[in-house]
């Protein structure tokens, strides 16, 4: 059963330019999670989204960013307009269900901006 | 408001020693769980121990171990026969139990183990 896929691993941009993080949960994982890692920070939740929902997006930034988690394919985490300050490392996590289920993370996407 | 406070920002440890690191959160909830994640240099998050609030017993996976002390809302982990490959970051972790799903992570501990 492979983990959960993010790609790219890494990503570098302009400023202005957009930023696409893909997240492809575990199989059968119909719940994802989407984190920022600051540098020399711990992970910060952005968005919660099921299948074609956003559940929570409390931790997400009002402008610039969005989400989504399609009924087929990856979830999308999108940032426009990127700043040097979005320069950070994106986490998704997955699981299951919901209360009782532990998250399982990708590798991260660490982006950059010049 | 939930918060989790990792008050050790760096740690050492020699290789066979046992480790404690602190964690300690707040929280207004009754049901709740905690976890340890560790980050190694690849980045990668892997969990370490999960928690339930609800278990008086303390969880165990082989050399990992954890003291919950629910009243003082304190969840150390203890990692004995400290091997090199267990140098990482450290990640105490939280989350409500209810339907959001949200962890709420300390600013973590680097563990460094020394041959």
């Amino acid at each position: 059963n492979a983990g959960v896929m993010q790609n790219p691993r890494h990503l570098v941009r302009r400023r202005g330019q957009e930023a696409r993080l893909r997240c492809s949960p575990m199989k059968g994982h119909s719940h994802v999670y989407w984190y920022r890692q600051l540098p020399e920070e711990g992970l910060k939740f952005m968005v919660y989204l099921q299948k074609e929902n956003i559940i929570d997006e409390s931790g997400m930034p009002k402008e610039r960013f969005s989400a989504e988690f399609p009924k087929e394919g990856p979830s999308i985490l999108r940032i426009q307009q990127v700043v040097r300050g979005d320069s950070a490392a994106y986490f998704c996590a997955s699981s299951p269900g919901a209360a009782a289920d532990t998250q399982y993370f990708g590798p991260g996407t660490r982006l950059t901006v010049l | 408001a939930q918060t989790v406070t990792q008050s050790q920002p760096e740690m050492s440890v020699q290789e066979a020693e046992t480790v404690t690191l602190s964690c300690t959160y707040d929280t207004s909830e009754s049901d709740y769980y905690l976890f340890w994640y560790k980050q190694p240099p690849s980045r990668q998050m892997i969990l370490v121990i999960r928690q339930e609030a609800y278990k008086q017993q303390n969880a165990t996976e082989n050399r990992f171990s954890v003291n919950f002390q629910k009243a003082a809302k304190s969840f150390s982990l203890k990692i004995s026969d400290s091997q090199l490959g267990d140098a990482a970051m450290y990640f105490c972790a939280y989350r409500v139990g209810s339907t959001l799903g949200r962890l709420y992570f300390g600013r973590g501990t680097q563990l460094t183990v020394w041959p």
